[in-house]
């Protein structure tokens, strides 16, 4: 039961580029969405997050879309680092409910000098 | 910068031996979490804990696994008796609210053999 899916399961990108990594989530509840960024030999370290009462949150490089009709997120980083080469973990949750995120697989992004 | 600890970094054992992991967590954090990643899947909840009690277990989280704050800084997750699928990564995780993002500790990788 694959409530939140990220179908990519990897992504290259030449440094100074944009990345753009995809989420899709089939709960209708949901109604706050997270990525978290997860390096080797670390645990998951949360970077931005979005409730749905907004289509767009920015931080710096990093820039979260959402698209409620469509269920559909994405995480842009622009530009690109090489420290930005990790695993991307899409993750949401009912703020009514318990607030534990449902994790998706994740996309490991490699950025390439 | 406070994190989340967790001990041993690799634990193996026999299927059938009881494990138990711990965590340290961030020490002005109220809510203690444990999630699991099978090798090339996502992270999964298992459990949360506040105010010495689980306020929230997922399917997982049967009787073969326990919970507890033995102490003011120690979180444990104990495996009564371990089967092959258990072997995974297990996160620690704690927060400040319900509601507030969770620091991630680097994961404890158990394998059974």
């Amino acid at each position: 039961d694959q409530q939140v899916k990220q179908n990519s399961p990897s992504l290259s990108v030449q440094e100074g580029r944009i990345s753009i990594l995809n989420c899709d989530y089939t709960n209708s509840m949901f109604d706050y969405f997270l990525w978290y960024k997860k390096y080797p030999a670390e645990g998951p370290t949360f970077l931005i997050s979005i409730s749905s009462i907004k289509d767009k949150n920015e931080d710096g490089r990093f820039t979260v879309f959402l698209n409620k009709s469509a269920k559909h997120l994405s995480l842009h980083i622009v530009p690109s680092q090489p420290g930005d080469s990790a695993v991307y973990f899409c993750a949401a949750g009912q703020s009514g409910g318990s607030y534990i995120p449902t994790f998706g697989r994740g996309t490991s992004l490699i950025v390439h000098p | 910068e406070p994190e989340v600890t967790q001990t041993p970094s690799h634990q193996v054992t026999q299927m059938g031996q009881e494990v138990i992991l711990r965590c340290v967590p961030i020490s002005n954090h109220l809510y203690f979490y444990w999630y699991r990643q099978i090798l090339g899947q996502k992270v999964e909840f298992l459990v949360s804990f506040y105010n010495n009690e689980i306020s929230e277990k997922s399917e997982i989280f049967d009787d073969q696994f326990s919970v507890e704050r033995p102490d003011g800084s120690n979180f444990t997750l104990k495996i009564r008796s371990t089967k092959l699928e258990d072997s995974a990564m297990y996160f620690c995780a704690s927060s400040v609210t319900r509601q507030t993002e969770q620091f991630f500790g680097p994961g404890t990788r158990l394998t059974v053999l």
